[in-house]
């Protein structure tokens, strides 16, 4: 069965970095184009970013870009994002989610949360 | 950015009745355009992909329709187990960005 698992998540305070994981099984890692996507408490998804199946490509929502990196270890079935000078709205639960061919999110990770404070 | 409208941002529903939903994106996206269902804790589960294509999985009850602009989900006869929030996600640029959320209550 194909699963997907983050980890990393937790409390810091504004200003701080923290790197989330995401370990995939279940299919071939490798072939997957992937995504992360958050939801602040209470609040609606957001797409965060996106990595290409080789790593080569990566894109950033405009909310992020600067702050954080996404990467990926084929190898290791498992994606990395690395988030620095994180702020209150960063708060959130993070999702990784594979890509279909199609572009659509078909296999999602059961979430992490991040909360941001002092 | 892409802009994506969804509405309504809530409906009251009894089962048995036939749901739609409708996003508007601020400009033209084709038919890259997926549909997501949401329960409480729970991660999105894909329904709709490439707006009209059901997802492996997903009941027939579902359905999507729409290209460019304006696109549509319809729920042809709303389960218990469908009471939900739904999001649309266009993927035909980045960033990509989500429907503000519909969420699907008990009338």
């Amino acid at each position: 069965e194909e699963h997907l698992v983050e980890s990393g998540g937790g409390l810091v305070q504004p200003g701080e970095s923290l790197r989330l994981s995401c370990a995939g099984s279940g299919f071939t890692f490798s072939s997957y184009e992937m995504n992360w996507v958050r939801q602040a408490p209470g609040k609606g998804l957001e797409w965060v970013s996106y990595i290409s199946s080789s790593g080569t490509t990566v894109y950033y929502a405009d909310s992020v870009k600067g702050r954080f990196t996404i990467s990926r270890d084929n190898a290791g079935n498992s994606m990395s994002l690395l988030m620095n000078s994180l702020r209150a709205d960063d708060t959130a639960v993070y999702y990784c989610a594979r890509e279909l061919i199609a572009g659509a999110l078909d296999c999602w990770g059961q979430g992490t949360l991040v909360t941001v404070s002092s | 950015a892409i802009q994506m409208t969804q509405s309504p941002s809530s409906l009251s529903a009894s089962v048995g009745d036939r749901v739609t939903i409708t996003c508007r994106a601020s400009q033209g996206i084709r038919n890259d355009l997926g549909w997501y269902q949401q329960k409480p804790g729970k991660a999105p589960k894909l329904l709709i992909y490439a707006a009209s294509s059901l997802h492996s999985g997903a009941p027939s009850r579902f359905s999507g329709s729409g290209f460019g602009t304006d696109f549509t989900l319809t729920i042809s006869s709303l389960q218990p187990e469908d009471f939900a929030t739904y999001y649309c996600l266009q993927d035909n640029s980045y960033p990509w960005t989500f429907g503000q959320g519909t969420k699907v209550e008990l009338k």
